[in-house]
């Protein structure tokens, strides 16, 4: 089973519009750690977020805000005012603490913002 | 930040031939590193873990005959794919992390993009 599930494929919203990335993880460690990565078309992997699953406090930095909800396992994520630079894909991902080396990405979320 | 480097960011090779990647941490140590690889439009898909000064951990299913790697330091590590044929054309994406903090995120290269043809 899908440890990490990011069910939307792929978003095109036009600029300055809100959007919402979804996330949802499984897993049976008590304890455990959400991320956020954008990946542009450079292709290189940009580290956005870090959440400690003992650590609910949603969080805000500028335009970027993420919600976790424990109850339902998911860590979305949110671009408000959205802006073209804000094209690439992004990954959500899962490490538990029995194997924090390992890193469950889901397959990502292609969002695209039109002008 | 951490800072990973990668290197080369593209390479094409003829089929037959081997293809060396180099991974560095440019301002931290890495003890372990981590090697990645990304099909068009796919997730990333972990293919081994680099530990200095010992033998890598290859997942299930990753030939590692094929895919050689070397930690000589704790900056540095390398992935060979050896006797390269078409279908190993793929982006190849090395990470560390930094500190050893069980939640300290993987910091990522640039990528390599491998083209055999």
């Amino acid at each position: 089973a899908q440890k990490v599930t990011q069910a939307q494929t792929e978003i095109s919203v036009v600029e300055k519009e809100d959007v919402t990335l979804d996330c949802v993880y499984e897993t049976r460690d008590t304890t455990y750690y959400l991320f956020w990565y954008k990946q542009p078309p450079s292709g290189e992997l940009v580290f956005l977020i870090r959440r400690n699953s003992f650590d609910e406090q949603n969080e805000i930095s500028g335009r970027y805000s993420w919600n976790f909800q424990k109850s339902t396992s998911s860590f979305n994520f949110t671009i408000t005012a959205s802006q073209v630079v804000d094209s690439a894909v992004y990954f959500c991902a899962l490490s538990e603490k029995g194997n924090f080396n390992k890193f469950y990405f889901g397959s990502g979320t292609k969002l695209n913002v039109k002008p | 930040g951490a800072v990973v480097s990668q290197h080369p960011s593209r390479v094409i090779c003829k089929s037959g031939t081997s293809v060396k990647i180099e991974c560095r941490s440019l301002d931290f140590q890495a003890t372990t590193m981590f090697w990645y690889r990304q099909f068009p439009k796919k997730s990333l898909m972990l293919m081994a873990t680099s530990n200095e000064g010992s033998k890598a951990t290859y997942e299930q299913g990753v030939e590692k005959d094929k895919f050689l790697i070397n930690h000589a330091s704790l900056t540095l590590s390398t992935l060979t794919v050896t006797s390269a044929h078409p279908e190993d054309s793929s982006f190849y994406i090395c990470s560390a992390r930094e500190g050893g903090q069980e939640n300290s995120p993987l910091h990522f290269g640039n990528g390599t993009r491998l083209t055999v043809t």
